[in-house]
């Protein structure tokens, strides 16, 4: 069956130090995939999109992997800041615009 | 760029009747909208695929003429909620894809529906 998975426990980690996030996906062949911050009671932001063929992406103090033969994305937020605390949420685009989204995980940051 | 809004933002309603939440594109057309449904400490659940000038696509399970969508302009999609009853409360999401600049899927604000 197709699945997204992202670590369901809540990481907590110290002000300064790098978070990082995991996404996991079976029986799909995406196209792209998308990070998204959602912070409670409000919708999805955008924060980044990597490619099937893009190894690495970074937006300032934010980088992806993406590792189709392990089929893995990784979500480092470097010189973490207690702002950055949030749901962090990936998702899949096997087809043009449908999104699929991981069950999203809790980010803390601790000053 | 790429900014979507959602209205309204918080709706209280009593069982029995429908709802009515819009979504815009505000800087930015877009061809197709969707609308997502949310559970507290659960994922995004992908309800249908809006298309404008034409009928919209449900997902398996997604009762189609209890959500009925309407997708007029290139920067409109409604979503309106019929004889809503409390298992129907929940948050929903529009997102609108722009295929210009900056290009992704960009979402709205979302809408808490409580249903009495």
């Amino acid at each position: 069956s197709q699945k997204i998975e992202q670590n369901s426990e809540a990481l907590n980690i110290q002000e300064g130090k790098t978070a990082t996030l995991t996404c996991n996906y079976t029986n799909y062949s995406p196209a792209y995939l998308q990070w998204y911050r959602q912070d409670p009671g409000r919708g999805p932001v955008f924060l980044l999109l990597i490619r099937e063929n893009e190894k690495e992406k970074r937006k300032e103090r934010l980088k992806v992997t993406f590792d189709t033969t392990l089929k893995q994305s990784l979500f480092h937020i470097t010189a973490s800041q207690p702002a950055d605390s949030a749901t962090y949420l990936c998702a899949l685009v096997p087809q043009e615009g449908k999104l699929i989204f991981g069950q999203g995980t809790e980010l803390s940051v601790k000053p | 760029g790429a900014v979507v809004s959602q209205h309204p933002s918080r709706v209280i309603c009593k069982s029995g009747t429908s709802v009515k939440i819009e979504c815009r594109s505000l800087d930015f057309q877009a061809t197709t909208m969707f609308w997502y449904r949310q559970f507290p400490k659960q994922s995004l659940m992908l309800m249908a695929t809006s298309n404008e000038g034409s009928k919209a696509t449900y997902e398996q399970g997604v009762e189609k003429d209890k959500f009925l969508i309407n997708h007029a302009s290139l920067t409109l999609s409604t979503l309106t909620v019929t004889s809503a009853h409390p298992e129907d409360s929940s948050f929903y999401i529009c997102s609108a894809f722009s295929s210009g600049g900056p290009r992704g899927q960009f979402f709205g604000p979302g809408t808490r529906l409580t249903v009495l």
